[in-house]
């Protein structure tokens, strides 16, 4: 179980540029979420996929913003025309929803950090 | 909707020292989850507890204790013998019918020798 990887870790961009982050689920996972965190927050949730279906969206995600899962494995993350506001720590978590427990615990990736010029 | 609050931004104590954080949530749901996951400097988001809410017995994880108090819609974590490790940002987070978790805006713990 080598956990939940983001590539890449650091992104600097300048405003109007389009910019893709990737994410790694642990192997087994079937379930994929994205969260943004400001600084001096607690991560706010963007969307989630179960196996290669996006199941919800958070108002958060604009237009701008769109998340694949293809094949329910990996997923990413673009956001096209950056603003300094998309300035932020983007994480992505994974579980497993099985039969035998009634809820998932979400196992988080170490995030990339984006900066907007 | 449901919201999490963390009152206290910021403690320190000493190490070996016992802390106490505290976390209230807002909910209409009667079935959910309630988690706690410290965030060390530049470093990853990690699981540290979670409670059931349908469980009375408060969940406990070698030096990390809960008190759950249902009613109160209190969820507070025990630190016990701190670590100069513990040193981190605790967030704690709420898991309902929604798939998502809900945060706290987290609450910085220095841990000192």
């Amino acid at each position: 179980d080598t956990g939940v990887s983001q590539d890449p870790r650091h992104k600097i961009t300048k405003r109007g540029q389009n910019v893709t982050f990737r994410c790694d689920p642990i192997s087994e996972h079937n379930r994929l979420y994205w969260y943004r965190q400001t600084l001096g927050q607690g991560p706010e949730f963007l969307t989630y996929f179960q196996n290669e279906a996006q199941l919800e969206k958070s108002r958060l995600l604009s237009d701008r913003f769109s998340a694949e899962r293809p094949k329910g494995s990996f997923s990413t993350l673009e956001i096209q025309r950056t603003e300094q506001g998309d300035s932020a720590m983007y994480l992505c978590a994974s579980s497993l929803l099985s039969a035998e427990e009634d809820t998932d615990t979400q196992y988080f990736g170490p995030g990339t950090r984006l900066t907007v010029l | 909707a449901q919201t999490v609050t963390q009152s206290q931004p910021e403690m320190s104590v000493q190490e070996a020292e016992t802390v106490t954080l505290s976390c209230t949530y807002d909910t209409s749901e009667s079935n959910y989850y309630l988690f706690w996951y410290k965030q060390p400097p530049s470093r990853q988001m990690i699981l540290v507890i979670r409670q059931e809410a349908y469980k009375q017995q408060n969940a406990t994880e070698n030096r990390f204790s809960v008190n759950f108090q249902k009613a109160a819609k209190s969820f507070s974590l025990k630190i016990s013998d701190s670590q100069l490790g513990d040193t981190a940002m605790y967030f704690c987070a709420f898991h309902g019918g929604s798939e998502k978790l809900v945060f706290g805006k987290g609450m910085k713990l220095t841990v000192n020798p």
